[in-house]
């Protein structure tokens, strides 16, 4: 099975704007969920998805949004950049079984850098 | 609060020693997910592994082996005779039951391995 995609892989951005980053599961997994990860603040988890609904939120601003489609990929938007947002962000999915989820499978990441 | 403690920064070792990284945890849960994972400097995660609280069975995968105890809420990980290919950042990870989507990490321990 091909793993976790992610596009795109780096982008620059200039503070204000506004970026959307994508990313495709691995084939069957229906959950996806996103994570940030900075020098300062390490890994830290934004929110999931399953089934096109949020189930799960991080502590982040309203700034960061995120959606899932039928087909499970999974989009996330960052509005208003700032340059602490410059960061690489994962996406990951998980099988699932019935509301369970299991171990979470990992994309390359989007290195965004704002300036 | 969930909170996951690698006090290890950096570990350097030559080939062939055996390397423990040290993994500490805290959760009010009483069910719980474990998890570790190594990021190479290529950045994408990898899985490892994933222990149940219920289980407290030493794993042994190859080289791998992982130490869970939960009466010191402790989830250590060692490399058996370390390889250079071993050099990256790994990360240990905590996640309730009800789910394992929303995973919080530790600050990772950067290991080195040299010829």
């Amino acid at each position: 099975k091909a793993g976790v995609t992610q596009t795109p892989r780096y982008l620059i951005k200039t503070r204000g704007q506004q970026v959307t980053l994508s990313c495709s599961p691995i084939s069957g997994h229906r959950s996806v969920s996103w994570y940030q990860q900075t020098p300062g603040q390490g890994l830290q988890f934004l929110f999931e998805y399953f089934s096109e609904t949020q189930r799960n939120k991080g502590n982040f601003p309203g700034r960061f949004s995120g959606r899932q489609f039928s087909n499970s990929r999974s989009e996330m938007n960052v509005s208003t950049l700032e340059l602490g947002d410059s960061a690489l962000y994962l996406c990951a999915s998980s099988p699932t079984e019935g509301q369970v989820t299991y171990e979470q499978y990992f994309g390359p990441g989007t290195r965004l850098t704002v300036t | 609060a969930q909170k996951v403690t690698q006090a290890q920064t950096e570990i350097s070792v030559v080939e062939k020693e055996d390397v423990t990284l040290d993994c500490v945890y805290e959760t009010r849960d009483t069910t719980y997910y474990l998890f570790w994972y190594k990021q190479p400097p290529s950045g994408e995660l990898v899985f490892l592994i994933r222990r149940n609280s219920f289980d407290e069975q030493n794993e042994i995968s190859g080289r791998y082996s992982w130490n869970f105890q939960k009466s010191t809420s402790s989830f250590n990980f060692t490399i058996t005779a370390s390889q250079v290919v071993d050099s990256a950042v790994y990360f240990c990870a905590l996640s309730d039951i009800t789910g394992f989507q929303k995973l919080v990490f530790g600050t990772g321990t950067r290991l080195l391995v040299s010829p």
